[in-house]
């Protein structure tokens, strides 16, 4: 299996300010995501993180507001940019990996 | 409408009962179908695929059926352990590995 860290693990934060979020997988994956799991709700897809080119994100998120670097195979950001308290949520990363996806432990995030 | 529809319950049922959890897609490409487990503050995790065929892994049966784009779970002999949120997954797109998630249905087994 692969095996996910985040950091940070928790954060709150002001308005107005950002974050950036660290992902590192202990092995090589093709395929890494970032999802986004609000209060009450399902886990959302925000964007996919290629290795050497743009993310591609999914409606409803833009690349201005959530930013993600993916300089090698084993590690990716996600900065939330100009926060505001409808971004309190727990962030997860993703990777594709022996045939299976498996999600880092989450960032949560409270927005004050 | 959303993607991936369930109850989201909560279910309490008791040791030993027998409880079955259905989902509906409404994307008809998918091709890849899930039920992952949330425990409380934790992350999701696999649980089993869903195969056209049916499938089962113990304790734990699931069904998909393709013309209603409707999955089912069945977990037999529930034990207090099964106590989480079980959520419906299907892939965003005809291939590829983006997913859709269900918002969860929950799970309590009491003693």
């Amino acid at each position: 299996s692969a095996v996910i860290s985040q950091k940070p693990s928790r954060d709150i934060c002001q308005r107005g300010t950002s974050l950036t979020i660290q992902c590192q997988v202990d092995s090589q994956v093709t395929m890494m995501f970032w999802y986004r799991q609000q209060p009450g709700q399902s886990l959302t897809l925000i964007a996919t993180a290629n290795q050497g080119s743009e993310a591609t994100y999914e409606s409803g998120f833009v690349i201005d507001k959530f930013p993600i670097s993916r300089p090698n195979l084993t590690f990716s950001t996600l900065t939330v940019s100009n926060m505001s308290p409808e971004d309190s949520s727990i962030y997860l990363c993703s990777v594709y990996s022996y045939n299976e996806q498996f999600f880092g432990p989450g960032t949560r995030l409270t927005v004050l | 409408r959303k993607e991936v529809e369930q109850d989201p319950g909560p279910f309490n049922v008791p040791e030993g009962a027998t409880v079955a959890f259905n989902c509906t897609y409404s994307n008809s490409a998918s091709q890849s179908f899930f039920w992952y487990r949330q425990d409380c503050r934790k992350e999701p995790k696999l649980l089993m695929s869903v195969y056209s065929s049916g499938n089962e892994d113990g304790r734990f049966t699931a069904q998909l059926n393709r013309a209603s784009q409707y999955i089912s779970l069945l977990i037999r002999d529930s034990k207090l352990s099964d106590s989480a949120t079980y959520l419906c997954v299907v892939n965003m797109r005809g291939s590829g590995y983006a997913l859709n998630f269900g918002k969860g249905t929950s799970l309590l087994v009491t003693p």
